[in-house]
């Protein structure tokens, strides 16, 4: 079982730039969650999807979408990069279901200069 | 609103020593509390859960945690740390929305391991 994977290792993009990153959830998982880590900070929650559909989502601006794929793999879509969009962005996988677990990937990280 | 309080930003400690990582957090319901892990340049690795039943929860690596309501806390232990522990430590709560869970982050706690 390879376990969550996370496409590209490292991104480094300019200001006002488009940034599309990839994530193939643990075999059996179903749910895709991202979340943004900044450096020195805990990861804050961006959106899940269930089934295709954004399920939730958090405090995050429109610049920010996503996809999710029949075979459950995702995508994180970040549009008019911001110096402060700079972080580790994490997918998490799980079963639908109160509480299960989240597996999360290596992460990408993204540098906007 | 859902939170997650890490007092300690950083601590260290020497090979050996016993360990404490405190947590403490705000939410309405019964909390489902987590303890991760992180290494320099890695993902999240899940140290231990707290879903309900003993308040005591045994993790991987030798770490536990004990769930206290009264007191809003779900501190980790480790009774005598080794140099491979230097890592930051992230608690986190669930929280339960239409079926559909997230997880709400402290800011972590870095931790140091003198040899």
């Amino acid at each position: 079982d390879a376990g969550v994977t996370q496409s590209p290792t490292h991104l480094i993009k300019t200001r006002g730039q488009q940034v599309t990153l990839r994530c193939s959830p643990k075999s059996g998982h179903d749910t895709v969650s991202w979340y943004q880590q900044a450096l020195g900070q805990g990861p804050q929650f961006i959106f899940q999807y269930y089934e295709e559909e954004e399920r939730q989502r958090g405090n995050f601006p429109d610049r920010f979408s996503g996809h999710q794929f029949p075979n459950y793999s995702s995508e994180l879509n970040v549009n008019a990069l911001l110096l402060g969009d700079s972080a580790l962005y994490l997918c998490a996988s799980s079963s639908l279901g109160d509480y299960n677990e989240q597996f999360f990937g290596p992460g990408t990280r993204l540098t906007v200069l | 609103a859902q939170s997650v309080t890490q007092p300690d930003i950083h601590i260290t400690v020497s090979e050996g020593a016993s360990l404490e990582l405190r947590c403490n957090y705000s939410y309405g319901a019964t909390p489902y509390l987590f303890w991760y892990v992180q290494s320099p340049g890695q993902g999240l690795q899940l140290l231990l859960k707290y879903f309900s039943g003993d308040t005591l929860v045994q993790g991987i690596k030798g770490f536990e945690a004990e769930f206290k309501r009264s007191q809003s806390s779900f501190n980790l232990r480790k009774p005598s740390v080794h140099w491979s522990d230097a890592a930051e430590y992230f608690c986190a709560v669930a929280t339960l929305s239409g079926g559909y869970n997230k997880l709400i982050f402290g800011a972590g706690t870095r931790l140091a391991v003198h040899p």
